[in-house]
């Protein structure tokens, strides 16, 4: 199936572990995104790639490191997790631009449900 | 910055039509996005406005006013399935980004 999938899908671990979310797509985009949905439900951008290189950087804490291996994959690495990570992460991608019919829409992936106890 | 304010939540009938706002400021706009969300679920692309006026696609059309700063998603025939939360979203400036608003919760009853 073409799609953006993430893993692991649910992910519980204790304050001060590092952990990682691997993300990867296959809908031929360019650009790749991190998304956090706090437990209000509001959903803010992180971080952006494009070919490999970071776009967009939001304010977000250093211990939070996206890696981009190719344009088809970008991995979330979180180090020294604190109770305030515990959210839900989605990946995404879209075309950067060239696609005005569809705005470069952007899709999500199924998202990672992050508990930091 | 961007402000984005819709609705926290509405109620509607199954069968009728809701209609759902989304305001914003922003400078440097370049497009208007509607996803859905239902709950434990990714959010999937709705409708796409970058211009004023309607676009409709099946049971579901989005409006767009730049000039007010003002955009609204119509469902019609409204199914139980429709019980979501509607994300609107504002692209502005460069690297496609796009800011959400906080969703408005659609519960749709019998």
């Amino acid at each position: 199936d073409t799609a953006v999938s993430q893993t692991p899908k649910y992910l519980v671990t204790q304050m001060g572990n590092d952990k990682s979310i691997k993300c990867e797509q296959n809908l031929g985009h360019d650009t790749m995104y991190w998304y956090k949905q706090d437990s209000k439900k509001f959903l803010k951008i992180m971080f952006s790639y494009n070919n490999k290189e970071l776009i967009i950087n939001e304010t977000v804490p250093n211990r939070f490191s996206p890696k981009s291996p190719d344009k088809a994959h970008l991995n979330l690495h979180i180090n020294s997790l604190e109770l305030g990570d515990s959210a839900v992460y989605f990946c995404a991608s879209s075309h950067l631009s060239g696609d005005p019919r569809s705005g470069n829409t952007i899709y999500f992936g199924e998202g990672s449900w992050l508990t930091v106890v | 910055g961007q402000n984005i304010d819709q609705p926290t939540e509405m109620t509607a009938t199954e069968g009728a039509i809701v209609q759902i706002n989304c305001t914003y400021q922003t400078s440097g706009f370049n497009g208007l996005f509607w996803y859905q969300q239902h709950a434990g679920e990714a959010p999937t692309f709705l409708s796409y406005n970058v211009l004023d006026g309607l676009e409709e696609k099946g049971r579901f059309s989005s409006f767009l006013s730049r000039s007010k700063g003002y955009s609204y998603l119509l469902l019609k025939e409204l199914q139980m399935k429709d019980s979501a939360s509607y994300l609107c979203a504002v692209r502005a400036g460069g690297g496609n980004k796009l800011t959400f608003g906080t969703g408005t919760q659609l519960k749709v009853e019998l």
